[in-house]
């Protein structure tokens, strides 16, 4: 298996801008995580899926972060507007009822 | 709420030398998992451990191995023989066992190990 995929690996975008940051989970695992990671919080739990459903979505700063999981084997994190203190490194994992999550490598965003 | 504490934001080595990274956790629960995970600078997240809290055996994995003391709640991670590869951040990291629990798992902060060649 190849493993968690994200795209784009590194994305640089102007404030105001939309930004779509994408996962394709392992085949077969049935739940999605969306992490957030700063030198300020560390490693943050945005949202996470349960067979394409959203379980926990507290984590989500705002209204400006939306995430999808049209099917099992894609998701979706959007942020529109993008602002300067998004700038972070976005985190897909997946895990199955096997225990550990594992992770894609990351999407290094940087919001000008 | 579970939580995870690692006191240790950085700590360093010598090649070949051995190290203990600490890890608390607070939990009312008997029945989880505990994990440690390494971010070299890569930044992509690799599993190195995992522990079982019903096992009272401790986990190894090659040169690394956990120190596990459920009534202590401490999880510490020993890495034997470390190798400049070794370099990264190290997390550990919690997730309950309960069948009618998510499947979150709460991370601690990171201890960032240093090997010195």
């Amino acid at each position: 298996d190849a493993g968690v995929i994200q795209s784009p690996r590194h994305e640089v975008t102007e404030m105001g801008q939309e930004v779509t940051l994408r996962c394709k989970p392992i085949s077969g695992h049935d739940y999605l995580f969306w992490y957030r990671q700063t030198m300020m919080r560390g490693l943050e739990l945005l949202i996470y899926f349960n067979n394409n459903v959203p379980i926990d979505d507290s984590g989500m700063p705002e209204d400006r972060f939306s995430a999808k999981m049209p099917n099992a084997s894609f998701s979706t994190l959007k942020i529109q507007p993008s602002e300067p203190r998004d700038s972070a490194v976005y985190f897909c994992a997946s895990s199955s009822r096997v225990i550990e999550q594992y992770f894609g490598p990351g999407t290094r965003l940087t919001v000008t | 709420a579970q939580t995870v504490t690692q006191s240790q934001p950085e700590m360093s080595v010598q090649e070949a030398e051995t190290v203990t990274l600490s890890c608390t956790y607070d939990t009312s629960e008997s029945d989880y998992y505990l994990f440690w995970y390494k971010q070299p600078p890569s930044r992509q997240m690799i599993l190195v451990i995992r522990q079982e809290a019903y096992k009272q055996q401790n986990a190894t994995e090659n040169r690394f191995s956990v120190n596990f003391q459920k009534a202590a709640k401490s999880f510490s991670l020993k890495i034997s023989d470390s190798q400049l590869g070794d370099a990264a951040m190290y997390f550990c990291a919690y997730r309950s066992a309960k069948k009618t629990s998510y499947d979150k798992v709460i991370f601690g902060p990171g201890t960032s190990l240093s090997v010195i060649p």
